[in-house]
């Protein structure tokens, strides 16, 4: 049972361009969440997707940065015109079901994503 | 107060000895909590949960919690070189959703 897939693990991208991050979660998973890691700090919930749903996205900046999960195929985090602040690791996680905030949530490797 | 706090260490313990990790959290209505490992580099590893008052034991591993006191510890027994991580603490706030809030991580130590 594959678990949660993410790619690219590295991205590269210059100041202005877009980035797309996806996210295949573990299968039986129907939960999607986004997790942003900066350097040398904490873990920052960033959105929270069912498919064709979003459900909480109180972590996302307001601007630039989109998030969808549609009916097929992976989640797809998108941040346009990247600035060099936006470098740090994506973690993607998935769970089956929510029952009372108890389903566990099991990460992806992640993407790190470098802005030049 | 931040919403899940821990200690960032780095806490330094022998090979063989029982290392603490505590974490305490804001909101008083909160049912489960998560241990996640993170070496450096790499994605969180799901440790241990809990939802009940006391503690729950896996392996080297015993989860201990304290609803009244809102806080809740791991205890990592007979540690190992292999255990030097950054242990994060997670919490859904609010409770009862998917949005897990983490603690800053505790860096962990162990010294052969």
């Amino acid at each position: 049972n594959a678990g949660v897939m993410q790619n690219p693990r590295h991205l590269v991208r210059r100041r202005g361009q877009e980035a797309r991050l996806r996210c295949s979660p573990m299968k039986g998973h129907s939960h999607v969440y986004w997790y942003r890691q900066l350097p040398e700090e904490g873990l920052k919930f960033m959105v929270y997707l069912q498919k064709e749903n979003i459900i909480d996205e109180s972590g996302m900046p307001k601007e630039r940065f989109s998030a969808e999960f549609p009916k097929e195929g992976p989640s797809i985090l998108r941040i346009q015109q990247v600035v060099r602040g936006d470098s740090a690791a994506y973690f993607c996680a998935s769970s089956p079901r929510l029952a009372g905030g108890q389903e566990t949530q099991y990460f992806g490797p992640g993407t790190r994503l470098l802005v030049l | 107060q931040k919403e899940v706090e821990q200690n960032s260490g780095p806490l330094s313990v022998p090979e063989g000895a029982i290392a603490s990790l505590n974490c305490t959290y804001s909101d008083r209505g909160s049912q489960s909590f998560f241990w996640y490992r993170q070496y450096s580099g790499k994605s969180p590893e799901l440790i241990m949960f809990i939802y009940s008052n006391g503690d729950k034991e896996d392996g080297r591993f015993t989860a201990q919690l304290n609803k009244a006191s809102q806080y809740v510890s791991l205890l990592i027994r007979d540690s190992q070189p292999s255990d030097s991580a950054t242990y994060l603490c997670a919490v859904p706030l609010p409770s009862n959703t998917g949005k897990l809030i983490f603690g800053q991580g505790t860096t962990l130590q162990v010294k052969p």
